[in-house]
């Protein structure tokens, strides 16, 4: 069955520092993957869409990248603030529906 | 655009009743999307409308869950007979041609049963 990975240990960083979190998939050929960011008892906000056929998107202080043959996407925050601190989703999708990871925590000390 | 708005954010019920949540999705989207969250889980998908038809529902959604999109603009997702295993968040996304395959959720609807 397909099978969606993400660490699910909190990952701490100090400010200022590249924050790196990972997805990885068994048993799915995405067409697409999307990044979001949860905050406490809120829904999830998009941040990034990269398709198949790309290597690497950026949007600012974020870029995702996106292996086919690893199966894996890299989610990248450089100069990462306090106000980083998050879960991070990814979802990976064929069609409309796209499926979800459980998610990163990412705590961004001062 | 006023964004995914959701009613009510937060709902706490006894076993046994039966509860509604209610979404209105984004004006011009014509796709929508429940999912239900729990904690330290990602958002598991529930069911899928394009406009007021229902394409897909998950095999893992109980026949105690039904959902309507009447003529294809908000949409209500209702729980019969609550259980304490639906304690839960209950999201709704929408989505439509701009937006391609990217969805954008609303703020949540919190179940608890009690």
């Amino acid at each position: 069955s397909q099978k969606i990975e993400q660490n699910s240990e909190a990952l701490n960083i100090q400010e200022g520092k590249t924050a790196t979190l990972t997805c990885n998939y068994t048993n799915y050929s995405p067409a697409y993957l999307q990044w979001y960011r949860q905050d406490p008892g809120r829904g999830p906000v998009f941040l990034l869409l990269i398709r198949e056929n790309e290597k690497e998107k950026r949007k600012e202080r974020l870029k995702v990248t996106f292996d086919t043959t690893l199966k894996q996407s890299l989610f990248h925050i450089t100069a990462s603030q306090p106000a980083d601190s998050a879960t991070y989703l990814c979802a990976l999708g064929g069609s409309y529906i796209p499926t979800f990871g459980r998610g990163t925590s990412l705590i961004v000390h001062p | 655009d006023t964004g995914v708005s959701q009613n009510p954010r937060h709902k706490i019920t006894k076993r046994g009743q039966n509860v509604t949540f209610r979404c209105d999705p984004i004006s011009e989207h014509n796709r929508l999307y429940w999912y239900r969250q729990t904690l330290g889980q990602g958002p598991e998908f529930l069911t899928y409308f394009q406009n007021e038809a229902q394409l897909e529902k998950s095999r893992l959604l109980s026949d105690r869950f039904s959902a309507e999109r009447p003529k294809g603009s908000f949409s209500t997702l209702e729980i019969q007979r609550t259980e304490q295993g639906d304690s839960a968040m209950y999201l709704c996304a929408s989505s439509g041609r701009v937006a391609g395959n990217t969805i954008y959720f609303g703020e949540g609807s919190w179940l608890t049963v009690v």
